[in-house]
């Protein structure tokens, strides 16, 4: 079972749908990232949280520490929003290494 | 503010052949690391610099990868002699310091096929 799993693998939206993707770790984490990724391969940081929620533009991020899950919100959906989204943590016990879920392929059609 | 710059953007080899990658991370940033992407996966670490020193590479396969960064700045990918399992995305990321409380941030990425 890998540490960081992300649900779903593949998500289609149309434009304007409220998306969620979801990550659930199984170690104790310092910082939770989620990222980015246009076809290319170049990552963008999205968020860092390690509490509570965040908020960018259509973009909402949320972490439950005790349960271990975090989830990305992205509001109003656009096709500009097709990419792959990432979760990595920082793990207490792994020093400064991320770990990196499969990512969700997100695709959003007009 | 540039970004963290990697070159080449894509690089397509036969197997056997050398072949390097080469990163600029952003000015001040002291940590640099990289990463190999497969295909549907997510990176994974492959050598993290503190500076000029290599703290932690116990994910490059030493037989093949060489990396450096001799002046704590530029670094540079190295494998030799390519395998045709060595096709993916090498990432390059740096970040001020590593700790918890600062954000990596990645460079375009190589993809390297080879043939």
């Amino acid at each position: 079972k890998n540490e960081v799993e992300q649900s779903p693998q593949n998500l289609t939206a149309q434009e304007g749908e409220f998306i969620t993707i979801n990550c659930s770790y199984s170690v104790g984490i310092s910082a939770l990232h989620w990222l980015q990724q246009h076809p290319g391969g170049g990552i963008v940081s999205l968020f860092m949280l390690s509490s509570g929620k965040k908020k960018h533009g259509r973009l909402i991020a949320t972490i439950n520490i005790q349960e271990k899950h975090s989830s990305l919100h992205i509001t109003a959906s656009h096709p500009r929003d097709s990419a792959v989204y990432i979760c990595a943590v920082r793990s207490k016990t792994s020093g400064s290494r991320l770990t990196f879920g499969e990512g969700t392929q997100l695709t959003v059609n007009p | 503010e540039a970004g963290v710059v990697q070159s080449p953007r894509y690089k397509i080899i036969e197997k056997k052949q050398p072949v390097a990658f080469w990163c600029n991370p952003i000015s001040g940033h002291n940590t640099l690391y990289w990463y190999r992407q497969n295909l549907g996966q997510g990176p994974e670490l492959l050598i993290r610099y503190e500076n000029e020193e290599a703290v932690d590479d116990s994910q490059l396969p030493k037989d093949r990868f060489s990396a450096e960064r001799l002046k704590g700045v530029d670094s540079t990918l190295k494998i030799q002699p390519a395998e045709l399992g060595d096709s993916a995305v090498y990432l390059c990321a740096s970040s001020l310091a590593d700790n918890s409380y600062n954000e990596q941030f990645f460079g375009p990425g190589t993809r390297l096929t080879v043939l």
